[in-house]
């Protein structure tokens, strides 16, 4: 069956400086994988997605970017994070040709 | 463009009660249509999907939901809901006709809060 690592589980920043969020998954091959971020409690806004390794699409213009150096790993990283980068970020995957999207356990970003 | 409603950001509930969570939708093409529940501090976990077929879809712990194409909704109930329901759900859609790229149109989320 399909699983979803993310890494960190929780982690507090100050304003300015890097980000690194890790999502790696087993189970399904050449999966689509997303990232939402989720704030204040509400909402889900897609921030990137990839269907194949090096393959990036950014929904939302913003200071943080993606990549996808293997096939089951998704990595969301920022070069100086801002207050308004705090959430509950999400990762998520969709394999085998439906719709369905699975999600992670997510990581909570607090920017201070 | 599609787009996503639910209607009811919050819905108070007691325990042992009926509840209804209502989704509506707007697409131009056929679509596909997810509920997804979110436990506080947790991953979105899929409760229910229709794809195809039967328009009356079950979800193993009780929930259902109905898709009305003429009415563009898929509500979601319950006849008797457990204070362990009470969770965020979301409504999503997506296009069948999308290719590769599939992506999900969410609702804002309704919080369902069962009281004793």
């Amino acid at each position: 069956s399909q699983t979803i690592h993310q890494w960190p589980a929780t982690l507090v920043q100050p304003v300015g400086s890097p980000l690194s969020l890790e999502c790696t998954v087993e189970g399904t091959s050449n999966p689509n994988l997303y990232w939402y971020r989720q704030a204040a409690g509400r909402g889900l806004q897609l921030l990137f997605y990839s269907v194949g390794i090096g393959q990036i699409s950014s929904e939302v213009p913003q200071n943080l970017s993606a990549s996808r150096p293997q096939d089951r790993q998704f990595i969301l990283s920022s070069k100086k994070l801002l207050l308004s980068d705090s959430g509950f970020y999400l990762c998520a995957l969709q394999s085998g040709g439906a719709n369905t999207q699975y999600f992670g356990p997510g990581t909570r970003l607090t920017v201070l | 463009a599609q787009s996503v409603t639910q209607l009811d950001s919050q819905v108070p509930v007691f325990e042992e009660a009926p509840v209804e969570l209502r989704c509506n939708y707007s697409s131009s093409v056929s679509v596909y249509l997810f509920w997804y529940v979110q436990y506080p501090n947790q991953g979105l976990q899929l409760l229910l999907k229709y794809l195809s077929g039967s328009t009356l879809v079950k979800s193993i712990n009780g929930f259902e939901a109905e898709f009305n194409k003429s009415q563009t909704s898929f509500h979601l109930r319950k006849p008797s809901v457990h204070i362990s329901d009470t969770a965020e759900y979301f409504c999503a859609v997506s296009e069948n006709n999308a290719g590769n790229n599939r992506k999900l149109i969410w609702g804002l989320g309704t919080s369902l809060a069962v009281n004793p």
